[in-house]
């Protein structure tokens, strides 16, 4: 299994230009989570999913968003850039959503 | 809030030595907690968890403590090594069913051979 792996690994944007980063898990896992993490902080919760279909928020959804039409693939949106969401943002996922969560390796965002 | 923090945003220690990090926890509705690695670069990666209906969780070189009388977790490294260096995360799932991280700020452990 490779895991939960992320694309781009890193992308520079600029202020309200729009990407999606992606994020795919091939361990059957029921639920995807978006954290970013500023530098020198902890995880923050952008937006969770316990399903296919099914979508949520978390700690700091605002200017993001994100879907989930397969198990295997939660991507995240950001429609209109802003050098606040500059920020490293890791894809997690578990089995049942009350069990460890397994992180991909990151996408290291920087808006200009 | 509910929050989770570490006392100690920074540890150095001798190659060899034991490390102990510290983790305070607000939310006395948590029930799991788990603590992460994360080296430069790279994603958290699970370290250990222990569950509310325990104390002490043991693990390879590695032990959690919870003492949830006054809501504090600690990570024990025993006989750290260089390759430990990197910073620890404590986070905590408030029992919600979609299982919900809430971490703190993270400590640094520097190991020096």
């Amino acid at each position: 299994n490779a895991g939960v792996t992320q694309t781009p690994k890193f992308r520079i944007l600029k202020i309200g230009q729009s990407m999606t980063l992606q994020c795919t898990q091939d361990m059957n896992h029921n639920y995807m989570y978006w954290y970013r993490q500023d530098p020198g902080m902890g995880l923050k919760l952008i937006y969770y999913s316990v399903g296919a279909g099914i979508t949520d928020k978390g700690e700091v959804p605002n200017g993001y968003n994100v879907s989930r039409s397969t198990t295997e693939d939660f991507p995240l949106r950001l429609e209109l850039a802003a050098p606040s969401q500059t920020s490293v943002y890791f894809c997690a996922s578990s089995y049942l959503g009350e069990e460890t969560q397994y992180f991909g390796p990151g996408t290291r965002l920087l808006v200009l | 809030g509910e929050s989770v923090g570490l006392h100690l945003p920074t540890l150095s220690v001798q190659e060899g030595d034991n490390s102990i990090i510290n983790c305070a926890y607000s939310n006395s509705a948590s029930d799991y907690f788990i603590w992460y690695k994360q080296e430069s670069g790279k994603g958290p990666q699970f370290i250990i968890d222990i569950r509310s209906n325990m104390d002490k969780r043991q693990g390879q070189r590695v032990t959690v403590l919870l003492n949830k009388t006054v809501k504090h977790l600690s990570l024990q490294i025993a006989a750290t090594q260089p390759g430990d260096s990197a910073v620890y995360f404590c986070a905590e799932n408030d029992g919600t069913s979609y299982g919900k991280l809430t971490f703190g700020q993270g400590t640094i452990l520097t190991v020096h051979p």
